[in-house]
C-alpha cells in the first residue's frame, strides 16, 4: 500500500488484558513515531524510532508500555495490564530523512 | 521546550463567512517547522501545510491561506468562505531539529461550520 497501516482499527480490551497494536510504515521510511490521542485532545508524542533503534522513549506514560521495530519496518506497540486511562487513539506516523510524517489511521483502543 | 497553544477551542461560523483559527507556539530552537492538520469526524488526520522557520512568507491555496509570524510566535490559518465540509478539529504543530523531528501538537480548534 501507498499509505501507513495500522491494525487492528478498533480493539476492546478488559482491564488487565495485555493489546499489541501493529504500524507498517511507508516503505523506506527511517523514522517512525508513536502517538497517543485522548478523546478531545490533541496527540501526544510517546516514542521514535530510526530504523531499529529507538531514539526516543521519554512519552511513553508508564513501564506498561512497551515498543519495538526489531527490523527497522514495522512496529509494535504493546501494553501491558490494561487500564481505563489507556482508552485513546493510537497514532502511527513514518518519514523520510527530507519528507514530513505521514500518519496512519490510528488504533482506538477502548479499555472496559 | 516547545509548547503551542491553540487559545480557540470551539468555533462556529456560517457557510461562506471567512475564519481564522490561531496558533501560537514556542520554541527555543531556530530551526524548525510548523504545521496545520484537520481532522474529520472520521479520525484520520489530513496534512494541510508544512512551513519551515526560515520562510516567512504566506501562503495560499484555494480557500485556506497561512500567516506565519515569528515578531508574534504565531502561525495562523484562515479559511475563506468557510463550507459545511470544513467542519472538523484543527491542530497546529511544531517540530524541531534538534529534537527528531517529533510533533508537538496543541490541543485543537472544532470548528462547527453551519449551512
Amino acid at each position: 500500500g501507498a499509505g501507513v497501516s495500522q491494525s487492528p482499527r478498533y480493539k476492546v480490551a478488559k482491564r488487565g488484558q495485555d493489546v499489541a497494536l501493529r504500524c507498517d510504515p511507508i516503505s523506506g521510511h527511517v523514522s517512525l513515531f508513536w502517538y497517543q490521542q485522548a478523546l478531545g485532545q490533541g496527540p501526544e508524542f510517546l516514542t521514535y524510532f530510526q530504523n531499529e533503534a529507538q531514539l526516543d522513549k521519554s512519552g511513553l506514560p508508564s513501564d506498561r508500555f512497551f515498543a519495538e521495530r526489531p527490523e527497522g519496518s514495522v512496529s509494535t506497540l504493546k501494553i501491558q495490564r490494561t487500564q481505563q486511562e489507556d482508552s485513546a487513539v493510537y497514532l502511527c506516523a513514518s518519514s523520510s530523512q527530507t519528507s514530513r510524517g505521514y500518519f496512519g489511521p490510528g488504533t482506538r483502543l477502548t479499555v472496559t | 521546550a516547545q509548547k503551542v497553544t491553540q487559545a480557540q477551542t470551539e468555533i462556529s461560523v456560517v457557510e461562506k463567512e471567512d475564519v481564522t483559527l490561531d496558533c501560537v507556539y514556542e520554541t527555543r530552537d531556530t530551526t524548525y517547522y510548523l504545521f496545520w492538520y484537520k481532522q474529520p469526524p472520521s479520525g484520520e488526520l489530513v496534512f494541510l501545510i508544512r512551513r519551515n522557520s526560515f520562510d516567512e512568507q504566506n501562503e495560499i491555496s484555494g480557500r485556506y491561506s497561512w500567516n506565519f509570524q515569528k515578531s508574534t510566535s504565531s502561525f495562523n490559518f484562515t479559511i475563506t468562505a468557510s463550507q459545511v465540509v470544513d467542519s472538523a478539529v484543527y491542530f497546529c504543530a511544531l517540530s524541531e531539529v534538534n529534537a527528531g523531528n517529533m510533533l508537538t501538537f496543541g490541543g485543537g480548534t472544532r470548528l462547527m461550520v453551519k449551512p
